[in-house]
């Protein structure tokens, strides 16, 4: 049974940098394409960041200039930078297994979820 | 655009069934059949319900189903239950390769 355990701080500082990781077990991180999405408290949610072949990811164009994904094979890990944090970021992160079900983009697997709030 | 239009909220009986709503444009929505739904009870991650437009994964009730026309998909679910009581949002790939979501509807049985 496929698992995501998201983990890091749940309270970073305004300007700082958000760093998370998410473990997938019971899989090779290798079989499939994984992504970062985040919901505000009470709002919708929205993406981070897609992986479109192995290692490569596609970036919200609104976050690109400020988000890194990074992957680690001997891990079984990926995981998210997010720069210059604002209260704007305050969200529960979430990460997702796309599993190939459809064409583009199903996410058929998600983490529990982490909360990070950003404040001083 | 920046999130797909939904209906706030929409609610039924046990027993009836609902639709609810995906507004886009023709460079989302309409212009593929890459649009998936997902349930999210308070406090939990989100579950895969529908993918391109009317499949449904392994696993899920037959009770939930997808369809689109034009700019707008939309989700139905029929034999309303209490477990049905959730927020519900749907998601769009787009022409410029990015993932929009649609604003979320919250369900509530009566």
């Amino acid at each position: 049974q496929v698992q995501l355990q998201e983990s890091g701080p749940g309270l970073v500082k305004p300007s700082e940098t958000l760093s998370l990781t998410c473990s997938v077990s019971g899989a090779s991180i290798s079989s499939s394409f994984w992504s970062w999405l985040r919901q505000p408290p009470g709002k919708g949610l929205e993406w981070i960041a897609y992986m479109y072949s192995i290692g490569s990811f596609h970036y919200n164009p609104s976050l690109k200039s400020r988000v890194t994904i990074s992957v680690d094979t001997s891990k079984n890990q990926f995981s998210l930078m997010l720069s210059s944090v604002t209260t704007a970021d305050t969200a529960v992160y979430y990460c997702a297994r796309d599993g190939g079900l459809g064409g583009e983009k199903v996410f058929d697997l998600w983490g529990q979820g982490t909360l990070v709030r950003v404040s001083s | 655009q920046s999130t797909l239009t939904q209906p706030a909220s929409v609610s039924g009986s046990p027993g009836q069934s609902i639709t609810i709503s995906c507004a886009g444009s023709s460079s989302d929505v309409g212009g593929y059949n890459y649009v998936s739904w997902y349930q999210q009870h308070p406090g939990k991650a989100p579950k895969l319900l529908i993918f391109d437009v009317s499949n449904r994964p392994s696993g899920v009730s037959n009770r939930f189903s997808g369809s689109k026309s034009g700019n707008t998909a939309s989700l139905t679910i029929s034999g309303l239950q209490a477990e049905d009581e959730a927020d519900y949002f749907c998601m769009s790939y787009t022409s410029t390769t990015t993932l929009i979501f649609g604003s979320g509807t919250r369900v509530t049985v009566l």
